[in-house]
């Protein structure tokens, strides 16, 4: 059972504010990602870390920013908020090991709607 | 290129038939893994299956089963005895091993939303 958690669950805001989007877990995974899923469509890979201090860019480009100062934090920052980015944002995590990259699980979490008028 | 094509944009299905959901791939990558993930319309990924490169046996778990053919590059879900609950979108997912480089996560099709009509 996966415990990963995003606040908040749903955004309205304007255009130009600042934002951050929340993820936590609780499994010590110290992967963690983040993607961008437009309604209707396919999840991309835009952040993702293998550790503390440890942050990369995925496939898809993005404006947006993330941290990772704690192992079960993982937060995603718009820094000037615009309407092309009204999307869902999906956190997920896993756990490396003994096994290889490629077959790791990604739990994932609920989701964050933004919405930006 | 697509790397992951679910051909399949939406199914309705009876309640208690089997379904299959098609996916295939493309990699040059010799070491891959193959993952299923079902998302109801509240918005979370529910992970359901995983099927790595390497493996013999088509992975099971519950009611989900894998159609795995590696030489057709082929991944199917196949869900048994369908329940009303399995209304979602289901999205085929690929990670590879990165032989070649590239961002580290998984790449997913477009998906099939599937309807259990009662």
């Amino acid at each position: 059972e996966a415990d990963i958690y995003q606040t908040p669950r749903y955004l309205v805001i304007g255009t130009g504010k600042k934002i951050t989007l929340e993820c936590s877990q609780t499994m010590g995974h110290d992967k963690m990602y983040w993607y961008q899923q437009d309604p209707g469509m396919e999840l991309h890979l835009i952040h993702y870390s293998y550790g503390v201090n440890s942050t990369e860019k995925g496939d898809l480009s993005s404006e947006s920013t993330v941290s990772r100062i704690r192992t079960e934090h993982f937060p995603l920052t718009l820094e000037s908020a615009r309407p092309s980015h009204t999307s869902q944002y999906l956190c997920a995590s896993s756990e490396s090991g003994t096994t290889a990259s490629y077959q790791e699980t990604q739990y994932f979490g609920p989701g964050t709607r933004l919405l930006v008028l | 290129a697509q790397k992951i094509t679910q051909t399949q944009p939406g199914m309705f299905v009876q309640e208690k038939e089997a379904v299959t959901l098609d996916c295939t791939y493309d990699t040059s990558d010799q070491s891959y893994g193959l993952f299923w993930y079902k998302q109801p319309s509240s918005g979370e990924m529910i992970f359901l299956i995983y099927q790595g490169s390497y493996d013999e046996q088509n992975a099971t778990e519950g009611r989900y089963s894998l159609n795995f053919q590696k030489a057709r590059k082929s991944a199917n879900l196949v869900i048994s005895a369908s329940q009303l609950g399995d209304s979602a979108m289901y999205f085929c997912a690929m990670r590879e091993g990165h032989s070649g480089g590239g961002a580290d996560g998984l790449t997913f099709g477009k998906g099939t939303h599937l309807i259990i009509q009662p």
